[in-house]
Protein backbone atom coordinates (compact mmCIF):
# COMPACT_ATOMS: atom_id res chain seq x y z
CA UNK A 1 0.00 0.00 0.00
CA UNK A 2 1.48 3.53 -1.27
CA UNK A 3 -1.16 5.79 0.36
CA UNK A 4 -0.47 7.82 3.39
CA UNK A 5 -0.72 6.24 6.79
CA UNK A 6 -1.07 7.11 9.93
CA UNK A 7 -0.52 5.61 13.48
CA UNK A 8 -2.41 5.40 15.99
CA UNK A 9 -5.83 5.32 14.60
CA UNK A 10 -7.64 6.17 17.70
CA UNK A 11 -6.63 7.52 20.98
CA UNK A 12 -8.12 7.99 24.36
CA UNK A 13 -6.46 9.93 26.77
CA UNK A 14 -6.96 11.90 30.32
CA UNK A 15 -6.97 15.46 30.30
CA UNK A 16 -3.40 16.88 31.04
CA UNK A 17 -1.53 13.95 29.17
CA UNK A 18 0.59 14.39 26.24
CA UNK A 19 0.23 12.53 23.10
CA UNK A 20 2.04 11.93 19.45
CA UNK A 21 0.89 11.32 16.25
CA UNK A 22 2.61 10.08 13.56
CA UNK A 23 2.10 9.98 9.80
CA UNK A 24 3.81 8.45 6.84
CA UNK A 25 3.46 10.35 3.37
CA UNK A 26 3.50 8.93 -0.07
CA UNK A 27 7.17 8.34 -0.49
CA UNK A 28 7.30 10.40 -3.60
CA UNK A 29 6.02 13.18 -2.07
CA UNK A 30 8.23 16.46 -0.16
CA UNK A 31 4.78 18.45 1.05
CA UNK A 32 2.83 17.20 4.42
CA UNK A 33 0.19 18.83 5.78
CA UNK A 34 -1.18 18.33 9.36
CA UNK A 35 -5.25 18.80 9.19
CA UNK A 36 -7.73 18.66 11.90
CA UNK A 37 -11.37 17.91 11.86
CA UNK A 38 -14.31 17.75 13.92
CA UNK A 39 -17.80 16.71 13.72
CA UNK A 40 -19.92 18.06 11.33
CA UNK A 41 -16.77 20.52 10.14
CA UNK A 42 -14.15 20.49 7.05
CA UNK A 43 -11.14 19.79 7.81
CA UNK A 44 -8.69 23.12 9.21
CA UNK A 45 -5.43 23.32 8.47
CA UNK A 46 -2.70 23.00 11.50
CA UNK A 47 0.54 23.26 10.02
CA UNK A 48 3.03 22.27 6.52
CA UNK A 49 6.63 20.85 5.68
CA UNK A 50 7.78 21.12 2.61
CA UNK A 51 10.85 18.30 3.08
CA UNK A 52 11.91 19.13 7.00
CA UNK A 53 11.00 22.76 6.39
CA UNK A 54 8.34 23.38 8.56
CA UNK A 55 7.12 26.64 6.80
CA UNK A 56 3.71 27.33 8.62
CA UNK A 57 1.74 27.03 11.52
CA UNK A 58 -1.80 28.16 11.90
CA UNK A 59 -3.11 30.42 14.58
CA UNK A 60 -5.27 27.20 15.55
CA UNK A 61 -1.87 25.64 16.61
CA UNK A 62 -0.78 26.89 19.93
CA UNK A 63 1.73 26.22 21.85
CA UNK A 64 1.14 23.00 23.36
CA UNK A 65 1.22 21.69 20.12
CA UNK A 66 4.75 20.94 18.20
CA UNK A 67 5.07 19.01 14.73
CA UNK A 68 8.50 18.21 13.40
CA UNK A 69 9.42 15.72 9.92
CA UNK A 70 12.97 15.72 11.18
CA UNK A 71 14.21 13.68 7.98
CA UNK A 72 11.60 15.00 5.36
CA UNK A 73 9.83 11.45 5.62
CA UNK A 74 7.78 10.68 8.27
CA UNK A 75 5.81 13.47 10.45
CA UNK A 76 5.08 13.28 14.31
CA UNK A 77 2.18 15.55 15.49
CA UNK A 78 2.83 16.23 19.99
CA UNK A 79 -0.17 17.85 21.91
CA UNK A 80 0.77 18.44 25.54
CA UNK A 81 -1.21 18.69 28.19
CA UNK A 82 -3.77 17.70 26.07
CA UNK A 83 -7.27 19.33 26.82
CA UNK A 84 -11.25 18.37 25.95
CA UNK A 85 -11.21 20.85 23.52
CA UNK A 86 -8.86 18.88 21.25
CA UNK A 87 -10.81 16.17 20.91
CA UNK A 88 -10.62 15.85 17.17
CA UNK A 89 -9.91 13.94 14.34
CA UNK A 90 -5.96 14.35 13.51
CA UNK A 91 -5.53 14.03 9.98
CA UNK A 92 -2.20 14.24 7.65
CA UNK A 93 -2.34 14.56 3.96
CA UNK A 94 0.96 14.68 1.47
CA UNK A 95 1.45 15.74 -2.16
CA UNK A 96 4.02 16.14 -4.43
CA UNK A 97 6.11 19.59 -5.60
CA UNK A 98 3.84 21.72 -7.74
CA UNK A 99 5.91 23.38 -10.79
CA UNK A 100 6.49 20.00 -11.93
CA UNK A 101 5.20 19.88 -15.26
CA UNK A 102 1.55 17.60 -15.76
CA UNK A 103 1.49 16.79 -11.66
CA UNK A 104 -1.34 18.67 -9.70
CA UNK A 105 -0.24 19.70 -5.98
CA UNK A 106 -3.44 17.03 -4.73
CA UNK A 107 -3.02 16.96 -1.55
CA UNK A 108 -4.05 12.84 -0.76
CA UNK A 109 -4.95 11.72 2.99
CA UNK A 110 -4.20 9.66 5.08
CA UNK A 111 -7.12 7.68 7.58
CA UNK A 112 -6.20 10.05 10.21
CA UNK A 113 -6.08 9.45 14.30
CA UNK A 114 -9.17 10.26 16.66
CA UNK A 115 -8.46 11.86 19.73
CA UNK A 116 -10.49 11.71 22.88
CA UNK A 117 -9.70 13.25 25.58
CA UNK A 118 -11.50 12.37 29.02
CA UNK B 1 -11.13 35.48 5.95
CA UNK B 2 -12.03 32.94 3.41
CA UNK B 3 -15.78 31.80 3.41
CA UNK B 4 -16.89 28.34 1.45
CA UNK B 5 -20.78 27.85 1.72
CA UNK B 6 -22.06 24.92 0.79
CA UNK B 7 -25.68 23.09 2.06
CA UNK B 8 -25.41 20.91 4.80
CA UNK B 9 -27.66 18.23 3.34
CA UNK B 10 -29.11 16.63 0.53
CA UNK B 11 -30.97 13.73 0.16
CA UNK B 12 -31.81 12.19 -3.32
CA UNK B 13 -32.99 8.40 -4.36
CA UNK B 14 -30.65 5.83 -5.98
CA UNK B 15 -30.53 6.10 -9.69
CA UNK B 16 -31.17 9.88 -9.40
CA UNK B 17 -29.01 12.59 -10.45
CA UNK B 18 -27.49 15.11 -6.87
CA UNK B 19 -25.99 18.87 -7.84
CA UNK B 20 -23.65 20.20 -4.92
CA UNK B 21 -23.31 23.72 -4.99
CA UNK B 22 -20.32 25.69 -3.48
CA UNK B 23 -19.91 29.26 -3.08
CA UNK B 24 -16.59 30.69 -2.01
CA UNK B 25 -14.90 34.45 -1.52
CA UNK B 26 -11.62 34.67 -1.63
CA UNK B 27 -9.06 37.84 -2.68
CA UNK B 28 -6.87 35.56 -4.48
CA UNK B 29 -8.27 32.03 -6.03
CA UNK B 30 -5.90 29.30 -7.00
CA UNK B 31 -8.25 26.05 -7.91
CA UNK B 32 -10.67 24.55 -6.67
CA UNK B 33 -10.91 20.72 -4.83
CA UNK B 34 -13.43 17.95 -4.16
CA UNK B 35 -13.17 15.19 -1.69
CA UNK B 36 -15.69 12.51 -0.69
CA UNK B 37 -15.63 11.43 2.61
CA UNK B 38 -17.58 8.48 4.14
CA UNK B 39 -18.15 8.62 8.08
CA UNK B 40 -14.84 8.01 10.30
CA UNK B 41 -12.68 7.67 7.29
CA UNK B 42 -10.36 9.60 5.67
CA UNK B 43 -11.03 12.64 2.37
CA UNK B 44 -10.68 11.02 -0.68
CA UNK B 45 -9.98 13.11 -3.82
CA UNK B 46 -12.37 13.57 -6.39
CA UNK B 47 -11.92 16.33 -8.94
CA UNK B 48 -9.57 19.27 -9.47
CA UNK B 49 -10.60 22.62 -11.14
CA UNK B 50 -8.61 25.58 -11.71
CA UNK B 51 -10.08 26.73 -14.89
CA UNK B 52 -13.81 27.40 -15.79
CA UNK B 53 -15.61 25.21 -17.06
CA UNK B 54 -16.77 21.15 -16.67
CA UNK B 55 -14.51 18.63 -15.68
CA UNK B 56 -15.94 15.04 -15.98
CA UNK B 57 -14.86 11.67 -14.51
CA UNK B 58 -17.30 9.35 -15.02
CA UNK B 59 -20.30 9.44 -12.54
CA UNK B 60 -18.75 12.76 -11.27
CA UNK B 61 -18.50 16.02 -13.16
CA UNK B 62 -17.51 19.45 -11.39
CA UNK B 63 -17.64 22.47 -12.86
CA UNK B 64 -16.17 26.13 -11.82
CA UNK B 65 -16.88 29.47 -12.70
CA UNK B 66 -14.01 32.05 -11.16
CA UNK B 67 -16.24 34.65 -11.83
CA UNK B 68 -18.64 34.18 -9.73
CA UNK B 69 -17.16 32.31 -6.81
CA UNK B 70 -19.43 29.18 -7.73
CA UNK B 71 -18.39 25.40 -8.41
CA UNK B 72 -21.01 22.62 -8.12
CA UNK B 73 -20.16 18.62 -8.27
CA UNK B 74 -22.75 16.62 -10.04
CA UNK B 75 -23.12 12.70 -9.24
CA UNK B 76 -25.06 10.65 -11.58
CA UNK B 77 -26.71 7.55 -11.52
CA UNK B 78 -26.27 7.66 -7.66
CA UNK B 79 -25.23 4.43 -5.49
CA UNK B 80 -25.55 3.97 -2.38
CA UNK B 81 -22.25 3.94 -1.76
CA UNK B 82 -22.72 7.62 -2.36
CA UNK B 83 -23.96 8.62 0.91
CA UNK B 84 -20.88 10.72 2.04
CA UNK B 85 -19.95 14.14 2.76
CA UNK B 86 -19.24 16.04 -0.36
CA UNK B 87 -16.47 18.55 0.58
CA UNK B 88 -15.65 21.68 -1.13
CA UNK B 89 -11.96 22.99 -0.88
CA UNK B 90 -10.43 25.97 -2.37
CA UNK B 91 -6.61 27.10 -2.89
CA UNK B 92 -5.37 30.46 -2.43
CA UNK B 93 -2.80 32.27 -4.59
CA UNK B 94 -1.60 33.43 -1.55
CA UNK B 95 -0.99 30.14 -0.41
CA UNK B 96 0.92 29.10 -2.84
CA UNK B 97 2.54 25.51 -1.27
CA UNK B 98 -1.10 24.76 -1.65
CA UNK B 99 -2.62 24.99 1.91
CA UNK B 100 -6.52 24.28 1.61
CA UNK B 101 -9.14 26.13 2.66
CA UNK B 102 -12.75 23.80 3.19
CA UNK B 103 -16.36 24.30 3.49
CA UNK B 104 -18.38 22.11 6.08
CA UNK B 105 -18.94 19.56 3.73
CA UNK B 106 -22.44 18.56 2.00
CA UNK B 107 -23.66 15.10 3.33
CA UNK B 108 -25.61 13.23 0.72
CA UNK B 109 -27.50 10.81 1.59
CA UNK B 110 -28.99 8.40 -1.10
CA UNK B 111 -32.34 6.48 -0.19
CA UNK B 112 -33.50 3.10 -2.23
Amino acid sequence: DTGVSQDPRHKITKRGQNVTFRCDPISEHNRLYWYRQTLGQGPEFLTYFQNEAQLEKSRLLSDRFSAERPKGSFSTLEIQRTEQGDSAMYLCASSPAAGVRGITDTQYFGPGTRLTVL
Amino acid sequence: GQNIDQPTEMTATEGAIVQINCTYQTSGFNGLFWYQQHAGEAPTFLSYNVLDGLEEKGRFSSFLSRSKGYSYLLLKELQMKDSASYLCAVKMTTDSWGKLQFGAGTQVVVTP
